[in-house]
């Protein structure tokens, strides 16, 4: 079994809905929840970076865990056709000094004019 | 502010060959990461250095994989020989503080025939 389930898609919306993304884990020991975009051809790049159980917004995003459920989700409220990317979940334990993370397999998006 | 550079950006070798991949971190990022994405699998974690020591090389897959990060500056992953199986897209990422954002470059992609 993977550490982190990823919802695979792919995903295809009209401009203006609201997108759910999700992942689910099994290791207790993930502390730190990250969301990443990925462009075709590109890095990933940091969306939302979590810690704590709750909701956390930054504008059009929100990033939401449940720690007793295991469960992680990115909504993008007014999406937009240049939301259209691979996100990625992404988490992290605390190992001492180290801290690497374990990626979800990315779920692509596509937001249709 | 340069972002993580990586060179080079494709790769194409024969089976059995060796392949050196770069990456330039950010300026002043102590911490740098290596991972690697194989055809349809997730992104997985490969080393961590923090400046020129290894942290963390649970995720290398097997001795024919070398990285080395002389200075605390610039990181080269060899791959020597290559085989089929390490064909995919291999990334850096670097973050100033351990517990900080990982920024991410583009990627190298390699193709092993």
């Amino acid at each position: 079994q993977k550490e982190v389930e990823q919802d695979p898609g792919p995903l295809s919306v009209p401009e203006g809905a609201i997108v759910s993304l999700n992942c689910t884990y099994s290791n207790s020991a993930f502390q730190y929840f990250m969301w990443y975009r990925q462009y075709s051809r590109k890095g990933p790049e940091l969306l939302m970076y979590t810690y704590s159980s709750g909701n956390k917004e930054d504008g059009r995003f929100t990033a939401q865990v449940d720690k007793s459920s295991k469960y992680i989700s990115l909504f993008i409220r007014d999406s937009q056709p240049s939301d259209s990317a691979t996100y990625l979940c992404a988490m992290s334990a605390t190992l001492g000094s180290a801290r690497q993370l374990t990626f979800g397999s990315g779920t692509q998006l596509t937001v249709l004019p | 502010e340069a972002g993580v550079t990586q060179f080079p950006s494709h790769s194409v070798i024969e089976k059995g060959q060796t392949v050196t991949l770069r990456c330039d971190p950010i300026s002043g990022h102590d911490n740098l990461y290596w991972y690697r994405r194989v055809m349809g699998k997730e992104i997985k974690f490969l080393l961590h250095f923090v400046k020129e020591s290894k942290q963390d090389e649970s995720g290398m897959p097997n001795n024919r994989f070398l990285a080395e990060r002389t200075g605390g500056t610039y990181s080269t992953l060899k791959v020597q020989p290559a085989e089929l199986e390490d064909s995919g897209v291999y990334f850096c990422a670097s973050s100033q503080e351990v517990r900080e954002t990982q920024y991410f470059g583009p990627g190298t992609r390699l193709l092993v025939l």
